[in-house]
């Protein structure tokens, strides 16, 4: 089945803490993504990647890094996550970025 | 820099009624795709319909169809004959090759009253 893998799905966590939350896509996709959703905001771009080893800012990127080492993973790691980066965070994948884009499932990150 | 405005942050329709959701958005670009995405309650985001700025002619996928007028950017979608699984969260999204971004509006929740 074509999907967009997330993990956890639910993970609160304290100031500072590093965490990682896992991206897997099995569609051979060359665009992957990572949004956040907020209410009143809707989804904001944190860091988009063209291709393996190529990753670019979105509009969001300030205390999130993401790698792109392999086709079809691609994590979003928090170093020093802080409360204000609580939100319903989505990774999503699509042949290229003009194409419709598959989207996970959702991770849903507290911190505390 | 490329902006996405959805300003009804709620709508309702009656079952079976047609309703119109509004989304404008500003660029500079001539080539770029337009999208509508929809959120149920299980948070699952789903493709509705996407638009090529290209093609003058409105896309259509069943029930949805858009009303795109390139020259006033604007970009909203008609729900014919509304359903009650048609309640969810509607985004509008913009893309461009030139940058590759990816740009949601705020989105409009749709309720569906039977």
């Amino acid at each position: 089945e074509a999907q967009v893998t997330q993990n956890p799905r639910y993970l609160i966590t304290v100031t500072g803490k590093k965490l990682t939350v896992t991206c897997s896509q099995n569609m051979n996709h060359e665009y992957m993504s990572w949004y956040r959703q907020d209410p009143g905001l809707g989804l904001r771009q944190i860091y988009y990647s063209m291709n393996v080893e190529v990753t670019d800012k979105g509009d969001v990127p300030e205390g999130y890094k993401v790698s792109r080492k392999e086709k079809r993973n691609f994590p979003l790691i928090l170093e020093s996550p802080s409360p204000n980066q609580t939100s319903l965070y989505f990774c999503a994948s699509s042949l290229w970025p003009d194409n419709e884009q598959f989207f996970g499932p959702g991770t849903r990150l507290t911190v505390l | 820099a490329q902006t996405v405005t959805q300003s009804q942050p709620e709508m309702s329709v009656q079952e079976a009624e047609t309703v119109t959701l509004s989304c404008t958005y500003d660029t500079s670009e001539s080539d770029y795709y337009l999208f509508w995405y929809k959120q149920p309650p299980s948070r699952q985001m789903i493709l509705v319909i996407r638009q090529e700025a290209y093609k003058q002619q409105n896309a259509t996928e069943n029930r949805f169809s858009v009303n795109f007028q390139k020259a006033a950017k604007s970009f909203s979608l008609k729900i014919s004959d509304s359903q009650l699984g048609d309640a969810a969260m509607y985004f509008c999204a913009y893309s461009t090759s030139g940058t590759y971004k990816y740009i949601f509006g705020t989105g409009t929740r749709l309720k569906v009253l039977a």
